[in-house]
């Protein structure tokens, strides 16, 4: 069974601030692991994935995620806040061996405070 | 086309109306998804389309929900006798193979009232 956990639905950081959003999840199987964003009124954008390859992955606007066998965590992060980032962003698995369907977080919704 | 198109953007209904809702994947994608988002919660996946394959429907909540998808492109959420609970953004996604990663559309907000 696949699963994905999302601790905080809510998350605020300053402007110019570390983001920090946390994903674990639990697979019985290799995963695949991504992170979307969701902007107000919009539909999700991929951010990036893990799939298998190098477990550091640079995504797109700055993010980049490290996928940790050990600790079955893919937490996105960033260096530096911007208040472009203020969205909901969802981390989500798939089992690798078939990729049928996505298993979804309950989302963060990340605030950038001025 | 460029993107996953989902029509209407919009729609506001009457309790126990049928509504359709469409979706337009990205051409050559093989994988088509359905996903329902409600107010405050997660994505909860619903349907899954591949290629001709016979679809996962395990995530329809009831049997007042059906889809289908002619032809391997344009695919079609239909919800009978319509719910307010039913009220959310319904998303579709479509992907070049399994595993890919999603491409989505901006979503349907359906409104029951």
């Amino acid at each position: 069974a696949q699963s994905v956990t999302q601790l905080g639905s809510h998350v605020s950081v300053s402007e110019g601030a570390l983001v920090l959003l946390r994903c674990n999840y639990s697979s019985s199987v290799p995963p695949y692991l991504f992170w979307y964003v969701q902007y107000p009124n919009q539909g999700l954008q991929l951010l990036l994935k893990y799939t298998s390859a190098a477990t550091l992955v640079k995504g797109i606007n700055g993010f980049e995620a490290e996928f940790k066998k050990s600790e079955t965590s893919f937490h996105l992060t960033k260096p530096s806040a911007h208040m472009s980032d203020a969205a909901e962003y969802f981390c989500a698995v798939s089992p690798a061996n078939t990729g049928n369907q996505f298993y979804f977080g309950t989302g963060t919704s990340l605030t950038v405070i001025p | 086309g460029a993107g996953v198109s989902q029509s209407p953007s919009n729609k506001v209904t009457e309790k126990g109306k049928d509504v359709e809702l469409r979706c337009d994947p990205i051409s050559g994608h093989t994988a088509l998804y359905w996903y329902r988002q409600s107010l405050g919660q997660g994505l909860e996946f619903l349907i899954y389309f591949q290629g001709n394959s016979a679809p996962d429907k395990s995530g329809l909540p009831s049997d007042r929900f059906s889809a289908e998808r002619t032809g391997g492109s344009v695919s079609t959420l239909t919800i009978q006798r319509t719910q307010q609970e039913d009220s959310a953004v319904y998303l579709c996604a479509s992907s070049l193979v399994p595993g890919a990663g999603y491409t989505f559309g901006s979503g349907t907000r359906l409104t029951v009232v």
